[in-house]
């Protein structure tokens, strides 16, 4: 089966560490894009790819870096500079050929940094 | 600025059906997406509306004005899985999405 595969599920780590979140799909979808969820808020984007070894900040990237050497694969890093990590995250992509096409989401990675 | 109102939290009836509201100011608009999201889980994708008019799928429907800037989300014969957060977002006139912090509907027995 066809999908997004976002591991792990649960990372805790301590401030002052970089962590990278990794992000993996068979979906042949060019497009890839990293979302940060937190409690009362929308889903903002840190980080889009729409090719291999090209990507785009988002709203929110500071603290952050990725990178596209693969067209499945699409890892987020939170630096130490990111002042509040912890957050549900979420990798999505979306396949070629139209702007609207609806996003197929991974199952997240839930970081907490204490 | 942009901006996208969506109820925090609902409580219904297993059973009944509920309405979910969406109003949107974006700059611009090229469709409207409906997603669930059970706790802890990824988003999916539940409908897409770039025209007027009310587009039904099973249970759920989903509505759009673009003159009056609103959708809803309308879910029939509620069932205790349909407890989730439903997340409405909006393509803008460069196709970011905008997204609401969404609703979380509670379905009591």
């Amino acid at each position: 089966d066809g999908g997004i595969t976002q591991s792990p599920k649960y990372l805790f780590r301590k401030e002052g560490q970089n962590v990278t979140l990794s992000c993996e799909q068979n979906l042949n979808h060019d497009a890839m894009y990293w979302y940060r969820q937190d409690p009362g808020q929308g889903l903002r984007l840190i980080y889009y790819s729409q090719i291999v070894n090209d990507f785009q900040k988002g709203d929110i990237a500071e603290g952050y870096s990725v990178s596209r050497e693969k067209k499945e694969s699409f890892p987020l890093t939170v630096t130490s500079a990111q002042k509040n990590p912890t957050a549900f995250y979420l990798c999505a992509s979306t396949p070629p050929g139209s702007n609207s096409s609806p996003l197929h989401f991974g199952n997240g990675t839930r970081l907490t940094v204490t | 600025g942009q901006n996208i109102d969506q109820p925090t939290e609902m409580t219904a009836t297993e059973g009944a059906i509920v309405q979910i509201n969406c109003t949107y100011q974006t700059s611009g608009f090229n469709g409207l997406f409906w997603y669930q999201q059970h706790a802890g889980e990824a988003p999916t994708f539940l409908s897409y509306n770039v025209l007027d008019g009310l587009e039904e799928k099973g249970r759920f429907s989903s509505f759009l004005s673009r003159s009056k800037g609103y959708s809803y989300l309308l879910l029939k014969e509620l069932q205790m899985k349909d407890s989730a957060s439903y997340l409405c977002a909006v393509l803008d006139s460069n196709y970011q999405l905008i997204w609401g912090a969404g609703t979380k509907l509670i379905i009591k027995p």
